[in-house]
Protein backbone atom coordinates (compact mmCIF):
# COMPACT_ATOMS: atom_id res chain seq x y z
CA UNK A 1 0.00 0.00 0.00
CA UNK A 2 1.24 3.34 -0.92
CA UNK A 3 2.23 5.82 1.67
CA UNK A 4 1.31 9.50 1.89
CA UNK A 5 3.21 11.01 -0.63
CA UNK A 6 4.49 14.45 -1.84
CA UNK A 7 6.20 16.52 -4.27
CA UNK A 8 8.24 18.14 -4.59
CA UNK A 9 10.79 16.75 -2.27
CA UNK A 10 13.32 20.06 -2.07
CA UNK A 11 11.97 23.38 -3.59
CA UNK A 12 14.14 26.51 -4.18
CA UNK A 13 12.65 29.82 -5.27
CA UNK A 14 13.43 33.58 -5.20
CA UNK A 15 10.90 35.89 -2.98
CA UNK A 16 7.99 36.51 -4.49
CA UNK A 17 7.36 33.97 -6.54
CA UNK A 18 4.42 31.50 -6.15
CA UNK A 19 5.23 27.33 -5.26
CA UNK A 20 2.53 24.80 -4.92
CA UNK A 21 3.06 21.91 -2.97
CA UNK A 22 1.25 18.40 -3.41
CA UNK A 23 0.07 15.86 -1.16
CA UNK A 24 -1.36 12.78 -1.85
CA UNK A 25 -2.77 11.00 1.42
CA UNK A 26 -3.59 7.52 1.88
CA UNK A 27 -6.55 5.90 -0.61
CA UNK A 28 -9.86 5.94 1.82
CA UNK A 29 -8.21 8.62 4.49
CA UNK A 30 -10.82 11.13 5.13
CA UNK A 31 -8.36 13.10 7.76
CA UNK A 32 -5.64 15.33 6.05
CA UNK A 33 -3.24 17.26 7.56
CA UNK A 34 -0.12 19.86 6.68
CA UNK A 35 2.43 20.86 9.31
CA UNK A 36 5.55 22.81 9.00
CA UNK A 37 9.07 22.98 10.65
CA UNK A 38 10.73 26.66 10.33
CA UNK A 39 14.18 25.63 11.14
CA UNK A 40 15.45 25.33 14.51
CA UNK A 41 11.61 25.65 15.68
CA UNK A 42 8.83 22.83 16.37
CA UNK A 43 6.78 21.30 14.19
CA UNK A 44 3.26 23.08 13.88
CA UNK A 45 -0.12 22.91 12.86
CA UNK A 46 -1.17 24.78 9.34
CA UNK A 47 -4.59 22.90 8.33
CA UNK A 48 -7.19 20.23 9.05
CA UNK A 49 -9.10 18.59 6.06
CA UNK A 50 -12.03 16.40 6.18
CA UNK A 51 -12.76 14.98 2.96
CA UNK A 52 -12.96 18.23 0.87
CA UNK A 53 -14.03 20.49 3.59
CA UNK A 54 -11.22 22.25 6.30
CA UNK A 55 -11.99 21.82 9.61
CA UNK A 56 -9.32 23.50 11.22
CA UNK A 57 -7.41 26.25 9.32
CA UNK A 58 -6.72 27.99 12.87
CA UNK A 59 -2.27 27.61 12.01
CA UNK A 60 -2.29 28.96 8.70
CA UNK A 61 0.08 32.04 9.25
CA UNK A 62 -1.16 34.70 6.92
CA UNK A 63 -3.15 34.96 3.46
CA UNK A 64 -0.34 34.07 1.23
CA UNK A 65 -1.34 30.16 2.33
CA UNK A 66 -4.00 28.88 0.32
CA UNK A 67 -4.95 25.35 1.20
CA UNK A 68 -7.54 23.22 -1.19
CA UNK A 69 -8.22 19.55 -1.51
CA UNK A 70 -10.62 19.23 -4.34
CA UNK A 71 -12.88 16.12 -4.31
CA UNK A 72 -11.23 15.12 -1.34
CA UNK A 73 -8.47 13.19 -2.47
CA UNK A 74 -4.85 14.99 -2.75
CA UNK A 75 -4.47 18.66 -1.47
CA UNK A 76 -2.14 21.35 -2.71
CA UNK A 77 -0.96 23.79 -0.19
CA UNK A 78 -0.11 27.17 -2.52
CA UNK A 79 2.17 29.97 -0.76
CA UNK A 80 1.96 33.48 -3.07
CA UNK A 81 3.96 35.56 -2.90
CA UNK A 82 6.87 33.47 -1.04
CA UNK A 83 8.46 35.42 1.35
CA UNK A 84 12.09 34.17 3.49
CA UNK A 85 10.24 33.47 6.29
CA UNK A 86 8.49 30.80 4.38
CA UNK A 87 10.71 28.82 4.33
CA UNK A 88 10.99 25.05 5.82
CA UNK A 89 9.46 21.46 5.52
CA UNK A 90 5.64 21.28 5.12
CA UNK A 91 4.80 17.90 5.90
CA UNK A 92 1.43 16.05 5.00
CA UNK A 93 -0.42 13.67 7.08
CA UNK A 94 -3.21 11.32 6.62
CA UNK A 95 -5.53 9.35 8.79
CA UNK A 96 -8.62 7.65 9.02
CA UNK A 97 -12.00 8.95 10.39
CA UNK A 98 -12.36 7.85 13.93
CA UNK A 99 -15.96 7.02 14.41
CA UNK A 100 -15.54 5.51 18.01
CA UNK A 101 -14.70 7.33 21.15
CA UNK A 102 -11.18 6.38 22.52
CA UNK A 103 -10.72 4.81 18.92
CA UNK A 104 -7.34 5.39 18.26
CA UNK A 105 -6.13 6.21 14.31
CA UNK A 106 -2.36 6.84 14.02
CA UNK A 107 -1.29 9.94 11.70
CA UNK A 108 1.09 8.99 8.35
CA UNK A 109 3.32 11.66 7.66
CA UNK A 110 5.19 12.02 3.79
CA UNK A 111 8.87 12.72 3.87
CA UNK A 112 7.88 16.51 3.82
CA UNK A 113 8.70 18.88 1.00
CA UNK A 114 11.79 21.03 1.81
CA UNK A 115 10.85 24.92 0.72
CA UNK A 116 13.80 27.43 0.43
CA UNK A 117 13.11 30.85 -0.14
CA UNK A 118 15.51 32.94 -1.16
CA UNK B 1 -3.79 21.12 25.40
CA UNK B 2 -1.31 19.54 28.10
CA UNK B 3 2.33 20.39 27.88
CA UNK B 4 5.09 17.98 27.53
CA UNK B 5 8.51 17.87 28.65
CA UNK B 6 11.40 16.08 27.46
CA UNK B 7 14.68 15.18 27.71
CA UNK B 8 16.42 17.58 25.00
CA UNK B 9 19.02 14.75 23.84
CA UNK B 10 20.30 11.58 24.42
CA UNK B 11 22.85 8.97 23.96
CA UNK B 12 22.85 5.02 23.98
CA UNK B 13 25.10 2.34 23.01
CA UNK B 14 24.07 0.03 20.78
CA UNK B 15 22.45 -3.06 22.60
CA UNK B 16 21.29 -1.47 25.47
CA UNK B 17 17.78 -0.64 26.91
CA UNK B 18 16.94 2.78 26.26
CA UNK B 19 14.49 4.66 28.44
CA UNK B 20 12.80 8.31 27.80
CA UNK B 21 10.79 9.87 30.33
CA UNK B 22 7.89 12.51 28.84
CA UNK B 23 6.80 14.82 31.75
CA UNK B 24 2.76 16.04 30.88
CA UNK B 25 1.18 17.21 34.86
CA UNK B 26 -1.69 18.81 33.32
CA UNK B 27 -2.90 15.99 31.52
CA UNK B 28 -6.56 15.86 30.71
CA UNK B 29 -8.74 12.86 31.41
CA UNK B 30 -9.63 12.09 27.99
CA UNK B 31 -6.35 12.81 26.67
CA UNK B 32 -4.04 9.99 25.49
CA UNK B 33 -0.34 9.94 25.46
CA UNK B 34 1.31 8.74 21.83
CA UNK B 35 4.99 8.52 20.71
CA UNK B 36 6.15 9.62 17.25
CA UNK B 37 9.71 8.58 15.57
CA UNK B 38 11.30 11.00 13.36
CA UNK B 39 14.32 10.34 11.11
CA UNK B 40 16.22 12.65 9.16
CA UNK B 41 14.57 13.56 6.00
CA UNK B 42 11.48 12.01 6.83
CA UNK B 43 7.96 12.69 8.37
CA UNK B 44 7.05 11.66 11.76
CA UNK B 45 6.27 7.82 12.55
CA UNK B 46 4.10 6.57 15.05
CA UNK B 47 5.54 4.34 17.33
CA UNK B 48 2.84 3.94 20.47
CA UNK B 49 0.08 5.35 22.05
CA UNK B 50 -1.37 4.29 25.69
CA UNK B 51 -4.08 5.62 28.12
CA UNK B 52 -2.84 3.59 31.07
CA UNK B 53 -0.88 1.43 32.61
CA UNK B 54 1.37 -0.38 30.06
CA UNK B 55 1.37 -0.81 26.23
CA UNK B 56 3.91 -3.35 24.20
CA UNK B 57 4.30 -3.35 20.48
CA UNK B 58 6.78 -5.12 18.23
CA UNK B 59 8.82 -1.89 18.35
CA UNK B 60 8.38 -0.21 21.68
CA UNK B 61 6.49 -0.22 25.59
CA UNK B 62 4.65 2.37 27.15
CA UNK B 63 4.74 2.56 30.64
CA UNK B 64 2.32 5.16 32.50
CA UNK B 65 2.00 5.32 36.36
CA UNK B 66 -1.34 5.65 37.99
CA UNK B 67 -1.72 9.57 37.99
CA UNK B 68 -0.66 9.55 34.44
CA UNK B 69 1.25 12.84 34.77
CA UNK B 70 4.42 11.18 33.08
CA UNK B 71 5.05 8.44 30.74
CA UNK B 72 8.36 6.38 29.45
CA UNK B 73 8.66 5.14 26.26
CA UNK B 74 11.30 2.01 26.25
CA UNK B 75 12.93 0.74 22.97
CA UNK B 76 14.78 -2.54 24.02
CA UNK B 77 18.05 -3.38 22.94
CA UNK B 78 18.87 -0.28 20.41
CA UNK B 79 20.85 -0.64 17.00
CA UNK B 80 22.39 2.57 15.31
CA UNK B 81 19.08 2.40 13.35
CA UNK B 82 17.38 3.98 15.92
CA UNK B 83 18.96 7.27 15.79
CA UNK B 84 16.02 9.80 15.62
CA UNK B 85 14.07 12.01 17.12
CA UNK B 86 11.51 10.69 19.46
CA UNK B 87 8.21 12.85 20.40
CA UNK B 88 5.82 12.58 22.81
CA UNK B 89 2.27 13.87 22.28
CA UNK B 90 -1.00 14.54 24.84
CA UNK B 91 -4.39 15.12 23.11
CA UNK B 92 -7.55 13.50 22.57
CA UNK B 93 -7.62 10.59 20.67
CA UNK B 94 -9.21 10.59 17.19
CA UNK B 95 -9.18 13.10 14.84
CA UNK B 96 -7.50 16.24 16.28
CA UNK B 97 -4.53 17.70 14.93
CA UNK B 98 -1.36 16.60 17.07
CA UNK B 99 0.42 19.24 18.68
CA UNK B 100 4.67 18.61 18.88
CA UNK B 101 7.08 19.79 21.03
CA UNK B 102 10.93 19.92 20.49
CA UNK B 103 11.52 16.03 21.28
CA UNK B 104 14.21 13.79 22.32
CA UNK B 105 16.74 13.46 20.25
CA UNK B 106 18.33 10.15 20.38
CA UNK B 107 21.87 8.99 19.30
CA UNK B 108 22.92 5.57 19.19
CA UNK B 109 26.64 4.99 19.22
CA UNK B 110 28.65 1.62 18.41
Amino acid sequence: EAGVTQFPSHSVIEKGQTVTLRCDPISGHDNLYWYRRVMGKEIKFLLHFVKESKQDESGMPNNRFLAERTGGTYSTLKVQPAELEDSGVYFCASSQEVRLAGMNTEAFFGQGTRLTVV
Amino acid sequence: LAKTTQPISMDSYEGQEVNITCSHNNIATNDYITWYQQFPSQGPRFIIQGYKTKVTNEVASLFIPADRKSSTLSLPRVSLSDTAVYYCLVGRSGNTPLVFGKGTRLSVIA
